[in-house]
């Protein structure tokens, strides 16, 4: 099946920095989204991204599904930032949607 | 609009007890999904139903059962729990291909 991984595994940053997160896939996908888990467990939507570039307020994410990746840029992070990000695909020929492994974010104050 | 609703939020149970998880949802979805999250681990996929009256089974989907009642509703039932199935349980929704909403999630401990 499709393979799914995600980098780093674990990133700290101080508030007000920048990160870029990654999503590689192994195949190829109908569907990709973002997800932000915060620290009392909600899962969080992001983006719905199968390709192209979007943006919502701080955070922004491209994916190039030729190239099988996924981009999620975080800018001027903040404390409220903090939590896992988890990347979900939907394998072309697949049932169902296979999540990464996600990024752990700690946004120190 | 409410999205996805989940009950019980926490449940505590014994080895043995048997127990149903509840999902609604209010968006008109046709597919519906019942994911377990360990501890420092990604969600894995127990049970979905791809339309009102069809089910299927995921990655892990030993222990448990599931009933697709409606379009709204799916539930998750497990006959007799086990410490293994402690985890936090999220159930999910989405309209043909499009975008995955989840629920709160229900954290189940079984002694």
């Amino acid at each position: 099946g499709i393979q799914v991984e995600q980098s780093p595994p674990d990133l700290i940053l101080q508030e007000g920095a920048n990160s870029t997160l990654r999503c590689n896939f192994s195949d190829s996908v109908n569907n990709l989204q973002w997800f932000h888990q915060n620290p009392w467990g909600q899962l969080i939507n992001l983006f719905y991204i199968p390709s192209g570039t979007k943006q919502n307020g701080r955070l922004s994410a491209t994916t190039v599904a030729t190239e099988r990746y996924s981009l999620l840029y975080i800018s001027s992070s903040q404390t409220t930032d903090s939590g896992v990000y988890f990347c979900a695909v939907f394998p072309y020929y697949g049932q169902n949607f296979v999540f990464g492994p996600g990024t752990r974010l700690s946004v120190l104050p | 609009n409410a999205g996805v609703t989940q009950t019980p939020k926490f449940q505590v149970l014994k080895t043995g007890q048997s127990m149903t998880l509840q999902c609604a949802q209010d968006m008109n979805h046709n597919s519906m999904y019942w994911y377990r999250q360990d501890p420092g681990m990604g969600l894995r996929l127990i049970y979905y139903s791809a339309s009102e009256g069809t089910t299927d089974k995921g990655e892990v989907p030993n222990g448990y059962n599931v009933s697709r009642l409606n379009k709204r509703e799916f539930s998750l039932r497990l006959e007799s729990a086990a410490p293994s199935q402690t985890s936090v349980y999220f159930c999910a929704s989405r309209l043909h291909s499009g975008e995955l909403f989840f629920g709160e999630g229900s954290r189940l401990t079984v002694l």
